[in-house]
């Protein structure tokens, strides 16, 4: 079946850095969502990227369909951007998303 | 805004008891979905639905059901709840995929507790 893999696991950074997390899917993507897990549970969707580059606030996205994979740069961290970062992908089949074990970030201040 | 909701937020069972997790949208779709989150796994999907009295498995349908009596409402049900269901809960909802972009909107999740 599908993979998502996502990296760094895990990112610390100070308050004001830039950070970018990668994922990378075995297979053709015809979607691709970012979301926000809080520290909470909570899960809100980012934004929806399935090729080039998208912005929104301070997250931009670029997505190589054919390379299959897919970037999401933080610029200018702040101490509220910390939580875990999913990328999910739906495959051929449609309407199903792959979801990745995310990447942790915490910003310090 | 776009809205799911889930009920109970969260539960304790004992092993062998029924449990039923209940979700509802407000957002007119078509999709709803069900998944669970366990510690160092992503999110997997278990059933899905996309029209009322049907229901679709996903990639980890065994040991739940799903019933789709609405449009709005997805419950999952655990007739023999095990130890190994105990994780967190997400419902979801999207609208039809016409091939254009299509975005996936969750509940708040159910923490659920097999003991």
């Amino acid at each position: 079946g599908q993979q998502v893999q996502q990296s760094p696991a895990s990112l610390v950074l100070q308050e004001g850095e830039n950070a970018e997390l990668q994922c990378n899917f075995s297979s053709t993507a015809t979607q691709l969502q970012w979301f926000y897990q809080s520290p909470g549970g909570s899960l809100v969707s980012l934004l929806s990227n399935p090729s080039g580059t998208k912005h929104t606030g301070r997250l931009t996205s670029t997505t190589v369909t054919k390379e299959r994979r897919s970037s999401l740069h933080i610029s200018s961290s702040q101490t509220t951007d910390s939580g875990t970062y999913l990328c999910a992908i739906e495959g051929s089949a449609g309407n199903k998303l792959t979801f990745g074990i995310g990447t942790r970030v915490l910003v310090r201040p | 805004e776009a809205a799911v909701t889930q009920s109970p937020r969260s539960k304790v069972a004992v092993t062998g008891g029924k449990v039923t997790l209940s979700c509802h949208q407000t957002n007119n779709h078509d999709y709803m979905y069900w998944y669970r989150q366990d510690t160092g796994h992503g999110l997997r999907l278990i059933h899905y639905s996309y029209v009322a009295d049907s229901t679709e498995k996903g990639d980890i349908p065994d040991g739940y059901k799903a019933s789709r009596p609405s449009q709005e409402n997805f419950s999952l049900i655990l007739e023999l709840a095990s130890l190994s269901q105990t994780a967190v809960y997400f419902c979801a909802s999207s609208d039809v995929d016409w091939g254009s972009s299509y975005e996936q909107y969750f509940g708040p999740g159910t923490r659920l507790t097999v003991l």
